[in-house]
């Protein structure tokens, strides 16, 4: 089991671009969501997705938008990136049980310029 | 609304030592409850959760939390440090009625020395 991958895993954009990251969630895992962590501080919740629609959104701009796939496969896009946007993007899967846990990817670290 | 609180941006033990890493939690439901904790460069390991049974609860690598409603807390102890566990520790509150929105504190650095 490959668990939670996530790509890039890196990645550096300039003001005003877009940029798309991507997630494959654990095997047998229907709902991925998506988390922003910014230096020295904890993940804050971005949103949520099962059967292919967005089911729970944090405090996020609507720059931030998703999508999930028949496959369960998540994608997080962010628009008119600026810099406050750098940061550590985790993606995280799991079962819709809420006793099951949710498992985290590696990330993919953006840097904005 | 669920908000958490840890109190301490920085924790150093020495080796052996009991470590103790504090959490207050606000929930204006019944809460789940969760440790992880974050390697440099990585991203977050489940150390334990709480779901609303036994309120001691053991996680892996020799840590323990315990639930204790009346003081809003959920401590994060092991005890005897070892110099592996020098990591990003984070503290996470989730509604118990649907979703999966978890909404973490901002993280105690542990520092364990020799």
């Amino acid at each position: 089991d490959a668990g939670v991958t996530q790509s890039p895993t890196h990645l550096i954009k300039t003001r005003g671009q877009q940029v798309t990251l991507r997630c494959s969630p654990k095997s047998g895992h229907d709902t991925v969501s998506w988390y922003q962590q910014a230096l020295g501080q904890g993940p804050q919740f971005i949103f949520q997705y099962y059967e292919e629609e967005e089911r729970q959104r944090g405090n996020f701009p609507d720059r931030f938008s998703g999508h999930q796939f028949p496959n369960y496969s998540s994608e997080l896009n962010v628009n008119a990136l600026w810099l406050g946007d750098s940061a550590l993007y985790l993606c995280a899967s799991s079962s819709r049980d809420l006793y099951n846990e949710q498992f985290f990817g590696p990330g993919t670290r953006l840097t904005v310029l | 609304a669920q908000s958490v609180t840890q109190l301490g941006s920085h924790v150093s033990v020495s080796e052996g030592a009991l470590v103790l890493l504090r959490c207050n939690y606000s929930s204006s439901v019944p809460p789940y409850l969760f440790w992880y904790v974050q390697y440099p460069n990585q991203g977050l390991q489940l150390l334990l959760k709480y779901t609303s049974a036994a309120t001691l609860v053991k996680g892996i690598n020799g840590f323990e939390a315990e639930f204790k409603k009346s003081e809003t807390s959920f401590h994060l102890t092991k005890p005897s440090a070892h110099m592996s566990d020098a990591a990003e520790y984070f503290c996470a509150v989730r509604a118990n009625t649907g979703g999966f929105k978890t909404i973490f504190g901002a993280g105690t650095r542990l520092f364990v020395k020799a």
